[in-house]
């Protein structure tokens, strides 16, 4: 079945430490994006893809990096610069250019700070 | 500019009885709205979509949505609630045709059930 992997589900980092949040799609989708989700709000884009090689700043990029090398990959790092990184974090993919179909989900990583 | 506001952050019913959650949007062009589902710990499920068809939507799991332009709303309701409806609801506004960044999320409604 078609569907986006995100790995692992649930990570752990120590201050100062980066880690690197794996999204994996088969759905032949050319755009893909991440979200940050904080008890009580919406999603907060962090990073989108449209197509191979090039990726956009949402509105909460700060501490946050990506690639994406290969359509079907678009891993996100969280740096050492995130001062805040403790959250849920959604991967969506669905084809560039087109909305109307909505997004498809990932299950979701928690990251939490130790 | 395009925002959506859902009007409740939390929704409490009895099994059997009706749920409404309520969304409110506003758009500079003809928008497409969705609502999505999300159980505790897992991703978001799309329930229903609206894209300039018949304004009355039905989606998964006997819920439905009706776009109301003159209102600006998009409420989800559904006849009878079951435990299992239990979840944190979100609903979305886009222009249609744009791109992701254009694609605004409300702050979600967790919508409870009581025996």
């Amino acid at each position: 079945d078609g569907g986006i992997t995100q790995s692992p589900k649930y990570l752990f980092r120590k201050e100062g430490q980066n880690v690197t949040l794996s999204c994996e799609q088969n759905l032949n989708h050319d755009a893909m994006y991440w979200y940050r989700q904080d008890p009580g709000q919406g999603l907060r884009l962090i990073y989108y893809s449209q197509i191979v090689n090039d990726f956009q700043k949402g509105d909460i990029a700060e501490g946050y990096s990506v690639s994406r090398e290969k359509k079907e990959s678009f891993p996100l790092t969280v740096t050492s610069a995130q001062k805040n990184p403790t959250a849920f974090y959604l991967c969506a993919s669905h084809q560039a250019g087109d909305t109307n179909y909505g997004y498809t989900f990932g299950s979701g990583t928690r990251l939490t700070v130790v | 500019a395009q925002s959506v506001t859902q009007l409740d952050s939390h929704v409490s019913v009895s099994e059997g009885t009706p749920v409404l959650l309520r969304c409110n949007y506003s758009s500079s062009y003809s928008p497409s709205l969705f609502w999505y589902v999300q159980h505790p710990n897992k991703g978001l499920q799309l329930l229903l979509k609206y894209t300039s068809a018949a304004t009355l939507v039905k989606g998964i799991n006997g819920f439905e949505a009706e776009f109301k332009k003159s209102e600006t709303s998009f409420h989800l309701t559904k006849p009878s609630a079951h435990m299992s409806d239990a979840a944190e609801y979100f609903c979305v506004v886009s222009d249609r045709g744009s791109s992701a960044s254009k694609i605004i999320f409300g702050s979600g409604t967790r919508l409870s059930i009581r025996p």
